[in-house]
């Protein structure tokens, strides 16, 4: 059981915009400004898309955003495309040395 | 270009050892916390080890805490994770990341260990 709660699946069409949330509790996401959100192709390395929140780092397009509100983290990806259908991870800092980061389970974004 | 290369991952069967190594490239390796995840059968991610710029602070997740021991050697730009007393749930795709702020900003493409007899 992941520590954070991510819905399994997610889609959308081409154009909209798709929410991701992602619950912790007060140790962890509520606790911390440091959630980040990961996209995972099969086979490839993991790409931080959003860090601290709401930064993107640099070369990831501004349709991802991220916000957080009490426990619940949440990542919007907006005017969906093709080539954003991946798995989608968050994670927060504990506060603690071990366990340093939690991960949510993922979330299965499909791109109809 | 930043580069993470993950090696060593193998079949070993339980109660065995194995090392895996992580070689960096395109930035200051020794400027960096560096660390590794691993994620289960396409399952979840989980946090394994996190070890220091000049490697004086190591921090394991409970599960591999005694067993697992993460080192780094500047000189090369390598990152190791030796993995001892292998169990089948330690079983999964390893990565090894770069670490900054409780982030991980760049990840290797990994390299799958199974623990099976």
């Amino acid at each position: 059981q992941s520590a954070l709660t991510q819905p399994p699946s997610a889609s959308g069409s081409p154009g909209q915009s798709v929410t991701i949330s992602c619950t912790g509790t007060s140790s962890d996401v509520g606790g911390y400004n440091y959630v980040s959100w990961y996209q995972h192709h099969p086979g490839k390395a993991p790409k931080l898309v959003i860090y601290e929140v709401s930064k993107r780092p640099s070369g990831v397009p501004d349709r991802f955003s991220g916000s957080k509100s009490g426990n619940t983290a949440s990542l919007t990806v907006s005017g969906l495309q093709a080539e954003d259908e991946a798995a989608y991870y968050c994670s927060s800092y504990t506060g603690s040395n071990s366990p340093y980061v939690v991960f949510g389970g993922g979330t299965k974004l499909t791109v109809l | 270009e930043v580069q993470l290369v993950e090696s060593g991952g193998d079949l070993v069967q339980p109660g065995g050892s194995l090392r895996l190594s992580c070689a960096a490239s395109g930035f200051t390796f020794s400027d960096y916390w560096m660390g590794w995840v691993r994620q289960d059968s396409g399952k979840g991610l989980e946090w394994v080890a996190n070890i220091k710029q000049d490697g004086s602070e190591k921090y394991y997740v409970d599960s591999v805490k005694g067993r697992f021991t993460i080192s780094r050697d500047n000189a090369k730009n390598s990152v190791y994770l030796q993995m001892n007393s292998l169990r089948a749930e330690d079983t999964a795709v390893y990565y090894c990341a770069r670490v900054y702020l409780a982030t991980f900003h760049y990840w290797g493409q990994g390299t799958l260990v199974t623990v099976s007899s």
